[in-house]
């Protein structure tokens, strides 16, 4: 089956300008998560999503928003961009919101370069 | 909430070298304890794991026990291969009784296996 699918690969954006991240869990799987890994922070939680709910939140500034649609299918909005956000924004996704037995299956990440 | 040590790299063996990552731990409770691995260009893929005191996760060689004496979950393999070169994640949830979609990472360790 289909992995976790991140769109787009790769992007370059300009400062001020604002981008949307796309994820498209697993078939099935209901829940998704999100995360920022940068090399001087590593590997931060940004969101958490189950069934177009969003049960938790990072420490991170309004700037970034996400949604999950009634599909399961995700998204994730970071506005106002600025140097600092340039990074590998990772999805997971798993079938409970727990992640049970089998946890979350990440993708590829998307990587965002703000120039 | 929870906190996560590990030790950081980078860490380079000669192929069939024993390997031993150090993670340590500070949580509340007894949560489950996750190594995830990256490989170059690629997401996060799940190692092991282990739900409660004194499991000891396994796969592909790798090995680590969940020991809450020490508040420790080390990742061990007795011969390590060229292909085993990645970065090494120790994870567990961000607070008491949170999912395995809200996960605190260590910083990572770099391995590179030499032939």
């Amino acid at each position: 089956k289909a992995g976790v699918t991140q769109t787009p690969r790769y992007l370059i954006k300009t400062r001020g300008q604002q981008v949307t991240l796309s994820c498209s869990p697993i078939s099935g799987h209901r829940s998704v998560s999100w995360y920022q890994q940068t090399p001087g922070q590593g590997l931060q939680f940004l969101f958490e999503y189950f069934s177009e709910t969003q049960r938790n939140k990072g420490n991170f500034p309004g700037r970034f928003s996400g949604r999950q649609f009634s599909n399961s299918r995700s998204e994730m909005n970071v506005s106002t961009l600025e140097l600092g956000d340039s990074a590998l924004y990772l999805c997971a996704s798993s079938l409970v919101w727990t992640g049970g037995v089998y946890g979350y299956t990440f993708g590829s990440g998307t990587r965002l370069t703000v120039v | 909430g929870n906190s996560v040590t590990q030790m950081e790299g980078p860490v380079t063996l000669s192929e069939e070298a024993f390997l031993t990552i150090n993670c340590t731990y500070t949580a509340t409770g007894y949560p489950s304890l996750f190594w995830y691995v990256q490989y170059p260009g690629e997401g996060l893929q799940l190692l092991l794991k282990a739900t409660k005191a004194d499991d000891k996760g396994s796969n592909k060689g790798f090995e680590a026990t969940y020991r809450k004496e020490t508040t420790s979950f080390h990742l061990e393999k007795g011969s390590v291969q060229v292909s085993d070169s990645a970065v090494y994640f120790c994870a567990l949830p961000l607070s008491q009784g949170g999912s395995q979609g809200n996960l605190i990472f260590g910083k990572g360790t770099k391995l590179s296996v030499k032939p």
